[in-house]
C-alpha cells in the first residue's frame, strides 16, 4: 500500500511566521502534490513536482513555495504565513504520467494561523 | 465558469437506495475522469477511474462517462449508511497531470 506521511496533523502558527509542512511517500512515485482544501472551494493546486528539483506552480502558488531535495520528500513553505492560509493542506503523490494514474493523498494538516 | 462543477448537496437516500452523483467538467481536453470519497476529517480516496465513454462497473459503483455532453457520474446501488461521505470528482486535462477537483457532493443514506 502507497504510504504518503505528512509531518503534522495540527499546526498552530503565528502570523509572520515561517511555516515548512512536510510530506514523505515510499512508493517512488515521481509526482508529487501540495493541495488545499477549504469549505466551499474545494481543493485547489498550490504546487507540484514531477522530479527531483523540479516543479510546476499550480493555481494558487501566491505566498507559498516549495521544495523537492528527494526523491521521497516534498516540503511546502509559507514564507510568512498569514491569516487566510488557515486551511488544510494535503499531500499527495502519483506513479509517472499515463494520463490515468490516480493520486494518493497523506493524511494532511490542518494550519491554523492565529 | 468553474472547470469542474458539482451540486453540493447534500444529496439524501433511503439505504439500499441508488445513489446518483453527477458531475459536469469545461475542458473538452480532459482524457481522465475520478471519483474520490472523502469522509469527514479524513483526506480523500479513489472509488474509481474511466477514461472511455460509457459505463464501468466495480462492485457497487459504476461511474459513467459522456465526453459529448462533458459529463460523468458515479451511480452507488444498495446505497449503505457507510457510504454517507463527501464525493469528490476530478478530472485530469493532460500535461503533467493537472487534476482539478469539483467542489465535491456531500451524500447522507438514511438508515
Amino acid at each position: 500500500d502507497v504510504k504518503v506521511t505528512q509531518s503534522s496533523r495540527y499546526l498552530v502558527k503565528r502570523t509572520g511566521e515561517k511555516v515548512f509542512l512536510e510530506c514523505v511517500q515510499d512508493m517512488d512515485h515521481e509526482n508529487m502534490f501540495w493541495y488545499r482544501q477549504d469549505p466551499g472551494l474545494g481543493l485547489r493546486l498550490i504546487y507540484f513536482s514531477y522530479d527531483v528539483k523540479m516543479k510546476e506552480k499550480g493555481d494558487i502558488p501566491e505566498g507559498y513555495s516549495v521544495s523537492r531535495e528527494k526523491k521521497e520528500r516534498f516540503s511546502l513553505i509559507l514564507e510568512s504565513a498569514s491569516t487566510n492560509q488557515t486551511s488544510m493542506y494535503l499531500c499527495a503523490s502519483s506513479p509517472p504520467l499515463t494520463g490515468h494514474s490516480p493520486l494518493h493523498f497523506g493524511n494532511g494538516t490542518r494550519l491554523t494561523v492565529t | 465558469q468553474k472547470e469542474v462543477e458539482q451540486n453540493s448537496g447534500p444529496l439524501s437516500v433511503p439505504e439500499g437506495a441508488i445513489a446518483s452523483l453527477n458531475c459536469t467538467y469545461s475542458d473538452r481536453g480532459s482524457q481522465s475522469f475520478f471519483w474520490y470519497r472523502q469522509y469527514s476529517g479524513k483526506s480523500p480516496e479513489l472509488i474509481m477511474f474511466i477514461y472511455s465513454n460509457g459505463d464501468k462497473e466495480d462492485g457497487r459503483f459504476t461511474a459513467q462517462l459522456n465526453k459529448a455532453s462533458q459529463y460523468v457520474s458515479l451511480l452507488i446501488r444498495d446505497s449503505q449508511p457507510s457510504d454517507s461521505a463527501t464525493y469528490l470528482c476530478a478530472v485530469n486535462s493532460g500535461g503533467y497531470q493537472k487534476v482539478t477537483f469539483g467542489t465535491g457532493t456531500k451524500l447522507q443514506v438514511i438508515p
